[in-house]
């Protein structure tokens, strides 16, 4: 089964423009949530999609936005880029079913905003 | 606010060593405890612990979680330069789905050879 698949793997962008992020889940997940990871913050959550609905977002700007289509793919959204949003970009699919789930990642996107 | 402590932050040792790493957690309505390894990527999976008292082994890894003193420990025996990544925990809430992970800073594993 393939895993957890992102695009793209590296981009550079200057700050005030806007970026978007793919993830591709495994097949079969219908859960896809997405990270970012910084040296000073760790990994922070920025939300999570299921059936194409938002179920959870974390404490970030609303710069930072995403989506689902009805395969399941994903694409987050920042806008205005800042220097503070250079970071790795990591998404996470789950199954989602009654037991609990544990997440499997992509290998993220790092981002470096210039 | 959910919050997860991993102790020590780093941590240098030699092959052949064991190690305990150890991770306190502050959650509302707790479901389970995540272990990843993260080497230069993306984190991998290592365990989910959902009960108490119960271990769980993967070869030379295991770890265990106390939902009383709510903490949890991985062990890592006969240590490899292998090993050596940021082993990171992470607590997950209970509710309608899949919510969002709350991670520790991770500690950062040296194995020296």
């Amino acid at each position: 089964k393939a895993g957890v698949t992102q695009t793209p793997r590296y981009l550079i962008k200057t700050r005030g423009q806007q970026v978007t992020l793919s993830c591709s889940p495994i097949s079969g997940h219908r859960s896809v949530s997405w990270y970012q990871q910084t040296p000073g913050q760790g990994l922070q959550f920025l939300f999570e999609y299921f059936s194409e609905t938002q179920r959870n977002k974390g404490n970030f700007p609303g710069r930072f936005s995403g989506r689902q289509f009805s395969n399941s793919r994903s694409e987050m959204n920042v806008s205005t880029l800042e220097l503070g949003d250079s970071a790795l970009y990591l998404c996470a699919s789950s199954q989602n079913g009654p037991a609990p789930d544990t997440q499997y990642f992509g290998p993220g996107t790092r981002l470096t905003v210039l | 606010e959910d919050k997860v402590v991993q102790s020590p932050l780093s941590l240098v040792v030699h092959e052949g060593d064991t190690v305990t790493l150890n991770c306190s957690y502050e959650v509302t309505n707790f479901r389970s405890l995540l272990w990843y390894k993260q080497e230069k990527k993306a984190p991998t999976f290592l365990f989910m612990l959902t009960s108490s008292g119960i271990e769980k082994k993967s070869g030379r890894l295991s770890s265990i979680l106390d939902k009383k003193e709510l903490f949890s420990i991985l062990n890592i025996t006969a240590t490899q330069t292998g090993d050596s990544a940021v082993y990171l925990c992470a607590v997950s809430p209970s509710g309608g789905g899949a919510d969002g992970l709350t991670f520790g800073k991770g500690t950062h594993l040296i194995i020296q050879p």
